[in-house]
């Protein structure tokens, strides 16, 4: 069965710092994957999506990098670290036609 | 543009009653629905989906509801229960294997 890791969990940063989220699947190969964030009042926000090995598409413009250095990893990142970073970040492999598959997520906190 | 809307933020129904949550739609291109269900601090898990195709999806207290002339769809949970307390997301998607997700219904399940 498919398993998808986070980490870390949770992370406190302080604005400017450096951000590295690392996403790993297990289960599957070829997957396509996505990192999307969950921040207050904004639902589920699309940031990026991966077909395979270092084939990214970027949805909203940001500070925000991802890239997929494996088949099985995702990783995002960013140079410099905004207040508006904070929110809580979900990998997810798509599953079959129309299913997505999440993580467990990380909870980031920017101050 | 939001392309998939959910317009009521929170809800409030009986334990045991029928909790009805709505989701508005724009892009008529879209050829499947889904509902995630999310917990605080976990990620959203898949719930039910429908197919453009079909008006009805039934899977034991979950049923969802496809009105496409209205670009309208419903999840029904009857009877509800305490664990269904919950965000609850709306999703939409194309052959492109996108999904878009709505800004989410937080649902209480009332004693």
């Amino acid at each position: 069965s498919q398993t998808i890791h986070q980490w870390p969990a949770t992370l406190v940063q302080p604005v400017g710092s450096p951000l590295s989220l690392e996403c790993t699947v297990e289960g599957t190969s070829n997957p396509n994957l996505y990192w999307y964030r969950q921040a207050a009042g904004r639902g589920l926000q699309l940031l990026f999506y991966s077909i395979g090995i270092g084939q990214i598409s970027s949805e909203v413009p940001q500070n925000l990098s991802a890239s997929r250095p494996q088949d099985r990893q995702f990783i995002l990142s960013s140079k410099k670290l905004l207040l508006s970073d904070s929110g809580f970040y979900l990998c997810a492999l798509g599953v079959g036609y129309n299913e997505q598959f999440f993580g467990p997520g990380t909870r980031l906190t920017v101050l | 543009d939001q392309q998939v809307k959910q317009n009521s933020p929170s809800l409030s129904v009986q334990e045991g009653r029928i909790s009805i949550l709505n989701c508005d739609y724009t892009n008529s291109m879209f050829d499947y629905f889904l509902w995630y269900k999310k917990y605080p601090a976990e990620g959203p898990t898949f719930l039910i989906s429908i197919s453009s195709i079909k008006d009805k999806n039934e899977d034991g207290r979950f049923t969802v509801f496809l009105n496409k002339s209205a670009k309208h769809l419903s999840l029904h949970i009857v009877p509800s229960q305490p664990g269904d307390s919950a965000v609850y997301f709306c999703a939409a998607g194309n052959r492109d294997d996108k999904i878009i997700f709505g800004k989410g219904t937080r649902l209480h399940i009332l004693p």
